[in-house]
């Protein structure tokens, strides 16, 4: 089974501020890695696929990259709405697996 | 616009059974894999079966291989999960999730790019 490992697991930051988040495979995904959003009392959100590709209606401030086993995703300016919590997903092998999530939240 | 919605969710004792349904609107089921993701009270995601869009490719993980079984009706549109002999550590809130496409071997499973607003199962005596 891969395991995801995300970091930090809470970053405090002010809006506009820059958010880079962090995903580490335990073995290569290739590309096959996506992001989620959360917000309390919802469905999470596909932010990015397959590394760096946003998905549909996702705003240009959030962007991906990495390859193989280092992920990162980054909000370039963050906006108030984006305090929430983020999962990466691989699907390069079965069992499909998350990270453990990392919370951003208000300075 | 693409809707999924589920149901079937409760209270149910350890030992006992429970069907998840998820019904599907606003695109053509059959040209879709589906997922069933589940959440844990405060805790992280954790993906737990996945079909193809035919329904001829179904896939587990371990902590409910023999347990649970993913299925669907074309006829309806709609996604299950059958859930047998329920634990304790089952409770969680399911969600079921539409793949960005259908399930190909030679291209993996897709990511999930519609969810539902999820189902809550509780089990406990």
């Amino acid at each position: 089974e891969i395991v995801l490992t995300q970091s930090p697991a809470t970053l405090s930051l002010s809006p506009g501020e820059r958010a880079t988040l962090s995903c580490r495979a335990s073995q290569s995904v290739s590309s096959y890695l996506a992001w989620y959003q959360q917000k309390p009392g919802q469905a999470p959100r596909l932010l990015i696929y397959d590394a760096s590709n946003r998905a549909t209606g996702i705003p240009a401030r959030f962007s991906g990259s990495g390859s193989g086993t280092d992920f990162t995703l980054t909000i370039s300016s963050l906006d108030p709405e984006d305090f929430a919590v983020y999962f990466c997903q691989q699907r390069r092998s079965w069992p499909i697996t998350f990270g453990q999530g990392a919370r951003l939240e208000i300075k | 616009e693409v809707q999924l919605v589920e149901s079937g969710g409760g209270l149910v004792q350890p030992g006992g059974s429970l069907r998840l349904s998820c019904a599907a609107s606003g695109f053509t089921f059959t040209s879709y894999a589906m997922s069933w993701v589940r959440q844990a009270p405060g805790k992280g995601l954790e993906w737990v079966s996945a079909i193809s869009g035919s329904g001829g490719s179904t896939f587990y993980a371990d902590s409910v291989r023999g347990r649970f079984t993913i299925s669907r009706d074309k006829s309806t549109g709609t996604l299950f999960l059958q859930m047998n002999s329920l634990r304790p550590e089952d409770t969680a809130i399911y969600y079921c999730a539409r793949g960005t496409g259908d399930y190909f071997s030679s291209s993996g499973f897709p990511f999930s790019d519609y969810w539902g607003q999820g189902t809550l199962v509780t089990v406990s005596s």
